[in-house]
């Protein structure tokens, strides 16, 4: 079945730093399935952070951006500068299928920042 | 809006007895889902209607239920609660159709089995 890999945390970081949370895929359902980033706030749901469904093509949102790399099979999440309100927990998923099936979650990731 | 609501945010429940989940959401999505969540694991999907179609994943298919009177709500139940149930119980909702598997999700409900 479909499985993602995503860096183990907790992570932490200083406030300004850079922060790149790796995620890779392995898709049987589909060759080309749709990738996501999801984030939890704390006290808060799961919510979209940001998504790409064409292979080559790069996502952002809140300063946050992440490439579908279709031969490494990778779709890693990276930002030049945290700020103590990016502490949440991240989450990397694809699409089961481009209908609606529901998504494959990695196991998520959780990122600490310090002032 | 897109709010997706569950209730209650907390639930107690013995081993043996009987659980009802509920979920609504009020932006006409087609397709409403069911994850489980627990510590150290990733959300595990048990369940989506897709409009009045229920689809159960294999593994789960005897563990739980689920009804979806109308558009708006969906319900996940559990017939009889064994301490293996305590999690987080995550509800979602979709437009369904190509490329619109953007998943929208409650807080969700945390269910203890004791």
């Amino acid at each position: 079945g479909d499985s993602v890999t995503q860096t183990e945390g907790p992570v932490t970081v200083s406030e300004s730093e850079s922060l790149i949370i790796n995620c890779t895929y392995s898709a049987t359902s589909i060759a080309y399935p749709n990738l996501f980033w999801y984030v939890r706030y704390p006290g808060e749901g799961l919510q979209l952070l940001l998504k790409v469904i064409t292979a080559g093509q790069k996502g952002s949102s809140r300063g946050f951006e992440a490439t579908y790399n279709k031969e490494t099979t990778s779709f890693h999440l990276q930002k030049a500068s945290v700020q103590e309100s990016d502490s949440a927990v991240y989450y990397c998923a694809l699409g089961r299928n481009n209908y609606a099936q529901g998504l494959t979650f990695g196991l998520g990731t959780r990122v600490s920042v310090f002032p | 809006d897109t709010t997706v609501k569950q209730n209650p945010r907390y639930k107690l429940a013995r081993v043996g007895k009987p659980v009802n989940l509920i979920c609504s959401q009020t932006m006409n999505h087609d397709t409403m889902y069911w994850y489980q969540k627990k510590p150290n694991q990733a959300p595990k999907l048990l369940l989506f209607y897709y409009d009045k179609i229920l689809n159960r994943e294999a593994d789960t298919f005897e563990k739980f239920q689920s009804s979806r009177p109308n558009n708006s709500f969906c319900s996940l139940y559990i017939g009889s609660a064994g301490l293996e149930y305590s999690a987080m119980y995550l509800c979602a909702s979709s437009r369904g159709g190509p490329s619109q598997n953007t998943l929208y999700f409650g807080a969700g409900t945390r269910l203890s089995v004791l």
